[in-house]
């Protein structure tokens, strides 16, 4: 079955830098375009990047443009991002999710709090 | 960007009642050419990740209840629970993939008993 598991979230400085992980198994990973969404405490869904699925294009929410890298090892099955800079307003629940349209498949998310 | 907008924020519903949730875009999210309305619907249970329940405006998605129903063209869409389960006790969200990026979602619709 499809299982996705993010990683790596954690308590950190603003302006400080976090990479989170998102492992995929249970499909053909590289067959696959791959995004993050994101949640704000009792806030709503935020799509935060996308990466097609041989990585060759990606594009991002302009709140994180310039900031958050979105890749992929297709050989690890593995899905990553990058957030330089962080800021309070980073502070959600961050979700890896399957598709390129819509997002068929979710991990459970990480929680990413930004505070000093 | 497209902008979704969800009414209302929340409702009560008695349980086997019927559900209502809508959902309206500023911008027309429908393919003339493939006749599709690109708009999804996705619950999310408390402490849950979000669940596709709803694609193409109207097509349920694998394993989802017939009891959820989708609706609409162009900018305005409806969710419909017809007979509210306990376990349909949830926060629901429309989104678009007519014109991305991004892809955008409603506000969300939280649903009680």
């Amino acid at each position: 079955q499809v299982q996705l598991v993010e990683s790596g979230g954690g308590v950190v400085q603003p302006g400080r830098s976090l990479r989170l992980s998102c492992a995929a198994s249970g499909f053909t990973f590289s067959g696959y375009g791959m995004h993050w969404v994101r949640q704000a405490p009792g806030k709503g869904l935020e799509w935060v990047a996308v990466i097609w699925h041989d990585g060759g294009n990606e594009y991002y929410a302009d709140s994180v443009k310039g900031r958050f890298t979105i890749s992929r090892d297709n050989f690890k099955n593995t899905l990553y991002l990058q957030m330089n800079t962080l800021r309070a307003e980073d502070t959600a629940v961050y979700y890896c999710a399957r598709g390129t349209s819509t997002f068929d498949y979710w991990g459970q998310g990480t929680l990413v709090t930004v505070s000093s | 960007d497209i902008v979704m907008t969800q009414s209302p924020d929340s409702l009560a519903v008695s349980l086997g009642e019927r559900a209502t949730i809508n959902c309206k875009s500023s911008q027309s999210v429908l393919y003339s050419s493939g006749n599709k309305n690109y708009l999804a619907w996705y619950q999310q249970k408390p402490g849950q990740p979000p669940k596709l329940l709803i694609y193409w405006a109207s097509a349920r998605a694998s394993g989802v209840p017939d009891r959820f129903s989708g609706s609409g063209s162009g900018t305005d869409f409806t969710l419909t629970i017809s007979s509210l389960q306990a376990e349909d006790v949830a926060v629901y969200y429309c989104q678009q993939y007519h014109s991305t990026p991004p892809w955008t979602f409603g506000q969300g619709t939280k649903v009680e008993i």
